[in-house]
């Protein structure tokens, strides 16, 4: 499959834990991006990554989260100590070029804290 | 002002049928508009999409009609199936970082027989 793979594909955390949350890229796509869906919402941009730099974190929340996309492995949505309000679908996409618009996403990470 | 309105929320549209989504965004920097479909479970996947130069972009049964003036587009589903029953977004986003998409909330499509 060479398609954006993300695991876990469901994930259930009690308060308090941390979340981890993983995507690989397409083949030849060295952008990655990282989307929130909230039920009955659209999806709403957090980060957007090259091989080990953030670019663009302007949606992620100040506190809590974290992103990486290192040399070497998948791209990583890190969130800590969470909270019934981070339940949502995440979801990675990535491009071959940030500026041709063509995004490829993964089939999503659902997060469920209990 | 980045906000993209999408109407309506939900559609029921009879097999054969068209189906006609509407989206209005705020940015007048908005210059690539997408839209994305999703099953459920699914990550969306790019349908169609089109950029201001042009005020119509068809592809098979869909097309993406265009008013500049009114920052407005659609998305129109000619001949609709039971197979297109899916959740429609349409995105906006600006040269240099259009893979930074601003979307609207989503439309619930349901293809009835």
């Amino acid at each position: 499959n060479a398609g954006v793979m993300q695991n876990p594909r469901h994930l259930v955390r009690r308060r308090g834990q941390e979340a981890r949350l993983r995507c690989s890229p397409m083949k030849g796509h060295s952008h990655v991006y990282w989307y929130r869906q909230l039920p009955e919402e659209g999806l709403k941009f957090m980060v957007y990554l090259q091989k080990e730099n953030i670019i663009d974190e302007s949606g992620m929340p100040k506190e809590r989260f974290s992103a990486e996309f290192p040399k070497e492995g998948p791209s990583i949505l890190r969130i800590q100590q969470v909270v019934r309000g981070d339940s949502a679908a995440y979801f990675c996409a990535s491009s071959r070029d940030h500026s041709a618009g063509e995004l490829f996403f993964g089939e999503g990470s659902r997060l469920t804290v209990l | 002002q980045q906000q993209v309105k999408q109407s309506p929320q939900s559609l029921i549209v009879q097999k054969g049928g068209i189906s006609i989504i509407n989206c209005a965004y705020e940015n007048t920097a908005f210059d690539y508009f997408p839209w994305y479909q999703q099953f459920p479970g699914k990550g969306p996947a790019l349908l169609i999409a089109i950029r201001p130069d042009v005020s119509e972009k068809k592809e098979g049964r869909f097309t993406i009609s265009f008013n500049k003036s009114a920052k407005q587009f659609s998305l129109h589903i000619m001949d609709s199936q039971p197979g297109d029953s899916a959740t429609y977004f349409c995105a906006a986003s600006m040269t240099g970082t259009a893979s930074k998409l601003t979307f609207g909330t989503g439309t619930r499509l349901q293809v009835t027989l």
